[in-house]
C-alpha cells in the first residue's frame, strides 16, 4: 500500500499569511494527488485535484504543487474561514490512503 | 445538483446488525464510484473501500477487509455499508463519496455510536 505522510500535524497563522502543508508519497503516484478541507463538524470538501487543479467553487488563493513525491498545498493569504483541518489523498491503486491531517488554526 | 444523502445517526449495542445508506441524486448513479470513509472520534479520515453501481465490483483497504460489507442497488441509485457484529471500536463518523478519480462529493455523514 502506498503510504502518505502529512506535515505539519499542525500550525496556527494569522490572516494575510501564506502558508504551505506537505504530503511525501511512500512511491511515485504521477500526480493522482487530491487535497481536502473539513471544517469543525462539516464533511470533508474537494479543493484540489491532480495535485494542482482546482476544485468547483475553490478560491485561488488555494494552489497545489507537485516536486516527485512530494505534493504542497499553498494557502496565500489566510482568511478566518480557512480555519479547518486538511488532508491530502493518493488515489493511484486502492487503497486510496489520506495523509493524517494537518489543523490549521487561525 | 449532485447530492448524496446518507441514512440518519444509529445506537447499537455490541454484537448488534447495522445497514446504513447513501442515495445518489442529480447525476448517473451507475457511471461513477461510491467510496466509503471512517472518522473515528478527533481522529483522521481513513479509506474503507469503493463499490462500482453497475456491476458491484468492490475494492476494500485491507483494514476493512472482512470487516465490513460495502453493496449497491441501482434500481435504488443506493450504496450501502454494513456490519454483521458491531463493536464498541466501531464507533465513528461514516461518509460516503462520489468518486471521480478523486472525491470530489461527499454525504454528510452518519454517527454511529456502538455502546452497551
Amino acid at each position: 500500500d502506498i503510504q502518505m505522510t502529512q506535515s505539519p500535524s499542525s500550525l496556527s497563522a494569522s490572516v494575510g499569511d501564506r502558508v504551505t502543508i506537505t504530503c511525501r508519497a511512500s512511491q511515485d503516484i504521477s500526480n493522482s494527488l487530491a487535497w481536502y478541507q473539513q471544517a469543525p463538524g462539516r464533511a470533508p470538501k474537494l479543493l484540489l485535484y491532480g495535485a494542482s487543479r482546482l476544485g468547483s467553487g475553490v478560491p485561488s488563493r488555494f494552489s497545489g504543487s507537485a516536486s516527485g513525491t512530494d505534493y504542497t498545498l499553498t494557502i496565500s493569504s489566510l482568511q478566518p474561514e480557512d480555519s479547518a483541518t486538511y488532508y491530502c489523498q493518493h488515489y493511484y491503486s486502492t487503497p486510496h490512503t489520506f495523509g493524517q491531517g494537518t489543523k490549521l488554526e487561525i | 445538483e449532485v447530492q448524496l444523502v446518507q441514512s440518519g445517526a444509529e445506537v447499537k449495542k455490541p454484537g448488534e446488525s447495522l445497514k446504513i445508506s447513501c442515495k445518489g441524486s442529480g447525476y448517473s448513479f451507475t457511471n461513477y464510484w461510491i467510496g466509503w470513509v471512517r472518522q473515528m472520534p478527533g481522529k483522521g479520515l481513513e479509506w474503507m473501500g469503493i463499490i462500482y453501481p453497475a456491476d458491484s465490483d468492490t475494492k476494500y483497504s485491507p483494514s476493512f477487509q472482512g470487516q465490513v460489507t460495502i453493496s449497491a442497488d441501482k434500481s435504488l441509485d443506493t450504496a450501502y455499508l454494513q456490519w454483521s457484529g458491531l463493536k464498541a471500536s466501531d464507533t465513528a463518523m461514516y461518509y460516503c463519496a462520489r468518486r471521480d478519480g478523486q472525491f470530489d462529493y461527499w454525504g454528510q455523514g452518519t454517527l454511529v455510536t456502538v455502546s452497551s
